[in-house]
């Protein structure tokens, strides 16, 4: 029972695929995260739902696009891969407030060849 | 502009002996901070956190200072054991319409050496 668990954990595609992670929390958390840790191991924010809104765009190229059915489950859709989005792509989710921060799932390594 | 910085990419200390990890920060505006660790293949999990209004916390082995002044902030873990061993990030919190934007420095591999 894997708090917040996202798949595949390994995703390795040719450049010009679409391909999609999938990411669901069982925490009854309200805010959900994707964040991308890049090959400096910066761990940098790309979007945030709150109860199923979008609430936090940073500057993420259309090719991805969020998709939030409800407020368990938080898609990343990437279309047109380019070997610069080869990286770690992390979900997450939080309470609205908590000092906790956020609860992260293991990981999506995504590799474009 | 990275508004969390790490600057030391790792370090290596003794078993037994204390283990402190820097962070410095640039925006006032952080209200929380907070560390994670976290482990090849996985992903980060908190560790201990700090209020803005405080200037230090402590939990079993794992205290966080806070210098706001200095903007500043320093993880002690002691005494230090081989199962510390992992990427320590520290990370800083602004809330964001009703979202707690994480801010996140780019770790410090901390190993343990028996």
């Amino acid at each position: 029972d894997t708090a917040v668990s996202q798949t595949p954990k390994y995703l390795v595609t040719q450049m010009g695929n679409d391909k999609s992670i999938k990411c669901e929390q069982n925490l009854g958390h309200d805010t959900m995260y994707w964040y991308k840790q890049d090959s400096k191991k910066f761990l940098k924010i790309m979007f945030s739902y709150n109860n199923k809104e979008l609430i936090i765009n940073e500057t993420v190229p259309n090719r991805f696009s969020p998709k939030s059915p409800d407020k368990a489950h938080l898609n990343l859709h990437i279309n047109s891969l380019e070997l610069g989005d080869s990286a770690v792509y992390f979900c997450a989710s939080s309470q609205t407030r908590g000092v906790g921060g956020y609860t992260f799932g293991s990981g999506t390594r995504l590799t474009v060849v | 502009d990275q508004q969390v910085k790490q600057n030391s990419p790792s370090l290596s200390v003794q078993e037994g002996r204390i283990s402190i990890l820097n962070c410095d920060y640039t925006n006032s505006m952080f209200d929380y901070f907070l560390w994670y660790k976290k482990y090849p293949a996985e992903g980060p999990t908190f560790l201990i956190s700090i209020s803005s209004i405080k200037d230090k916390n402590e939990d079993g082995r794992f205290t966080v200072f806070l210098n706001k002044s200095a903007k500043h902030l320093s993880l002690h873990i002691v005494p230090s054991q081989p199962g510390d061993s992992a990427v320590y990030f520290c990370a800083a919190s602004a809330l964001v319409q009703g979202a707690q934007k994480l801010v996140f420095g780019q770790g410090t591999r901390l190993t343990i050496n028996p």
